[in-house]
């Protein structure tokens, strides 16, 4: 799987938009951009995937470049909430042998949402 | 519809001794993932199980091993506890899909194990 670059950390205003960059200089054409949050001492949330095109959903957009070696996440209004660790996957969809679903996480972003 | 269950929430145990750990998928998932994630670190993959078999492993020893059963749920047996070991262990459930889609991975809340 390809290897992400994010920064280590990140602060954002309460009520303005965080955008959380992500590099995937090396990702090839079946990998997916995947990106979780783990807030402390929890399980890692899901929040958005997507190969090509960009995607939103109720928790967030992702936006991919045209080339695909980067990739941004969105969250359009932070909250106090939304501080967490936020890690970018590069990973092959479904392909079997050794490429069944396994997730390499990074360090991630740690977002500091201020008041 | 009921998430990720994962049972104990906290565990103590001694160096050799041995743990297992449970993990309930999510409703219509049939694919469960381990994780160990140490302190201040990302979550390590340590295998996958589907169809009741592991069909993909992680760079982990084999003290750790796993269970499927029938329901889909899962077990995580660690022998031998070393004072490394402690970590939390996070298990994820998924939906297989046809080759070459990529499934989604839910976590469960982990089970923190500390090894004295």
């Amino acid at each position: 799987d390809a290897k992400t670059t994010q920064p280590p950390s990140m602060d954002c205003a309460e009520g303005r938009a965080a955008n959380l960059p992500c590099n995937h200089s090396t990702i090839s054409g079946n990998e997916y951009v995947y990106w979780y949050r783990q807030i402390h001492s929890q399980g890692p949330q899901y929040i958005i995937h997507g190969l090509k095109n960009n995607e939103t959903n109720e928790m967030a957009s992702l936006i991919i470049t045209e080339d695909r070696k980067s990739s941004t996440l969105i969250l359009p209004h932070a909250t106090l909430r939304d501080t967490a660790v936020y890690y970018c996957i590069v990973r092959v969809g479904n392909a079997g042998g050794t490429s069944y679903g396994k997730l390499t996480f990074g360090q991630g972003t740690i977002l500091t949402v201020h008041p | 519809d009921a998430g990720v269950t994962q049972s104990p929430t906290h565990l103590i145990k001694t160096r050799g001794q041995q743990v297992t750990l449970r993990c309930s998928p999510k409703s219509g998932h049939d694919t469960v993932s381990w994780y160990q994630q140490a302190l201040g670190q990302g979550p390590q993959f340590i295998f996958q199980y589907y169809e009741e078999e592991e069909r993909q492993r992680g760079n982990f020893p084999d003290r750790f091993s796993g269970h499927q059963f029938p329901n889909y749920s899962s077990e995580l047996n660690v022998n031998a506890l070393l004072l490394g070991d402690s970590a939390l262990y996070l298990c994820a459930s998924s939906l297989a899909l046809a080759v070459w889609r990529a499934d989604t991975q839910y976590f469960g809340p982990g089970t923190r194990l500390t090894v004295l």
